[in-house]
């Protein structure tokens, strides 16, 4: 079963910012938090991921908290492709080695003009 | 972010029929994974394969499946003998640094 508790689905307005909670509090010290949406029924598609420092990229933020038993996805200026199941994983990494990818439900984000 | 190509798009195959699906990353990589959705459903994990050896499976994988790499490049996943209940999207997906990367998918339809 998932590690991750997330909201079934939330709205954003476009060109706001979107900010996608998920609890996780039964993380462990070696798990990173992962994101990732699925539009439709396409792949998951990676976003972003984090172990306890907060981090940035071109499509989103990942905000952690110090305890590490929560964090936020934030989408800065969301767009109508953002419309998408978004959904938080944590997953122990190894180097040079794979960890399968454990999904829940994930939120629906419906973004709306 | 690494390219991955799952042909076909869409099989439609009788119940009892093989059918294999195929995977093809565009550069090389060493740990793959198969997943699916069943429609309306959460995505599971079926498999992962690491240098030409499964390394886990999930209770879904069962004898009627199988995975391997037949010419180094291709990922395959074999399903023997079709059941109405495989019909779902399957994903392949490769191992990055450390991301996971999916493929579009192949929609199996199972009449």
């Amino acid at each position: 079963d998932a590690k991750t508790t997330q909201p079934p689905s939330m709205d954003c307005a476009e060109g706001r910012a979107a900010n996608l909670p998920c609890n996780h509090s039964t993380i462990s010290g070696n798990e990173y938090v992962y994101w990732y949406r699925q539009i439709h029924s396409q792949g998951p598609q990676y976003i972003i991921h984090g172990l306890k420092n907060n981090e940035t990229n071109e499509m989103a933020s990942l905000i952690i908290t110090e305890d590490r038993k929560s964090s936020t996805l934030i989408l800065p200026h969301a767009t109508l492709r953002d419309t998408a199941v978004y959904y938080c994983i944590v997953r122990v990494v190894e180097y040079n080695a794979g960890n399968m990818l454990t999904f829940g439900g994930g939120t629906r984000l419906m973004v709306k003009p | 972010e690494p390219e991955v190509t799952q042909t076909p798009s869409h099989q439609v195959t009788q119940m009892g029929q093989e059918v294999i699906l195929r995977c093809v990353p565009i550069s090389n990589h060493l740990y793959f994974y198969w997943y699916r959705q069943i429609l309306g459903q959460k995505v599971e994990f079926l498999v992962s394969f690491y240098n030409n050896e499964i390394s886990e499976k999930s209770e879904i994988f069962d004898d009627q499946f199988s995975v391997e790499r037949p010419d180094g490049s291709n990922f395959t996943l074999k399903i023997r003998s079709t059941k109405l209940e495989d019909s779902a999207m399957y994903f392949c997906a490769i191992e990055g640094v450390l991301e996971a990367f999916f493929g579009q998918g192949t929609r199996l339809t199972v009449v």
